[in-house]
């Protein structure tokens, strides 16, 4: 159980163009997901947080109107790279909060990431 | 300081060996993670600990609240256990904070 996609695996595009990457909990609804960018050698850096049916709540430093994120469902989270240029280019990783099974715990649980490449 | 240090941050070991990574951290928690990222980047998510210990095959893991401090230990070590082992801690909100991650190389 827990299980998180992401689409695409990868994505190469002119700089310029707009990329979309989905991020869905397969098996499970999440009312929380997150949304990370992680740079060669990196940690992990969380972009913004996005709950269900409200606007995504962003971290400073990272542009909204550059990085469109929406919650439209229990199971689907989207992040859009608008306009997207070579420094843009990095692995970009969801999560989704989940009550682990059998407990009262709530642990995230990891998508396995898109590889955007700008050129 | 960063909020959650891991030591070491690089480990080689030989096939078989027991191995110890650390994680300290210095703010209150309500969930610790261990993560495992692969060199293709895929995140698995290995262990959630609130207290005590947790195992699942041949990997470990402890928490002590009071001193702060997790360990993860791998039994009887792969090549395929190879990874990066990143210790991630949960305060009040839902956010984690990640440590920068122990890369291991294990050597046949």
């Amino acid at each position: 159980g827990a299980v998180v996609s992401q689409h695409p695996s990868w994505v190469i595009c002119k700089s310029g163009t707009s990329v979309k990457i989905e991020c869905r909990s397969l098996d499970f609804q999440a009312t929380t997901m997150f949304w990370y960018r992680q740079f060669p050698k990196q940690s992990l850096m969380l972009m913004a947080t996005s709950n269900e049916g409200s606007k995504a709540t962003y971290e400073q430093g990272v542009e909204k109107d550059k990085f469109l994120i929406n919650h439209a469902s229990l199971t689907l989270s989207t992040l859009t790279v608008t306009s997207a240029h070579p420094e843009d280019s990095s692995f970009y990783i969801c999560s989704a909060s989940a009550r682990a099974l059998g407990t009262s715990e709530v642990g995230q649980f990891f998508g396995p990431g898109t590889r955007l490449t700008v050129l | 300081k960063n909020e959650v240090e891991q030591s070491p941050q690089n480990l080689t070991a030989q096939e078989g060996e027991f191995i110890t990574i650390n994680c300290s951290y210095s703010v209150g928690i309500s969930a610790l993670h261990w993560l495992q990222q692969h060199p293709g980047g895929g995140i698995v998510s290995l262990f959630m600990l609130s207290s005590g210990k947790k195992k699942h095959g041949r990997l470990i893991a402890t928490i002590n609240i009071q001193e702060k401090h997790s360990s993860l230990h791998i039994t009887a070590s792969h090549p395929r256990d190879s990874a990066v082992y990143i210790c991630a801690v949960k305060g009040g909100s839902e956010k984690l904070v990640f440590g920068k991650g122990t890369k291991l190389t294990v050597n046949p």
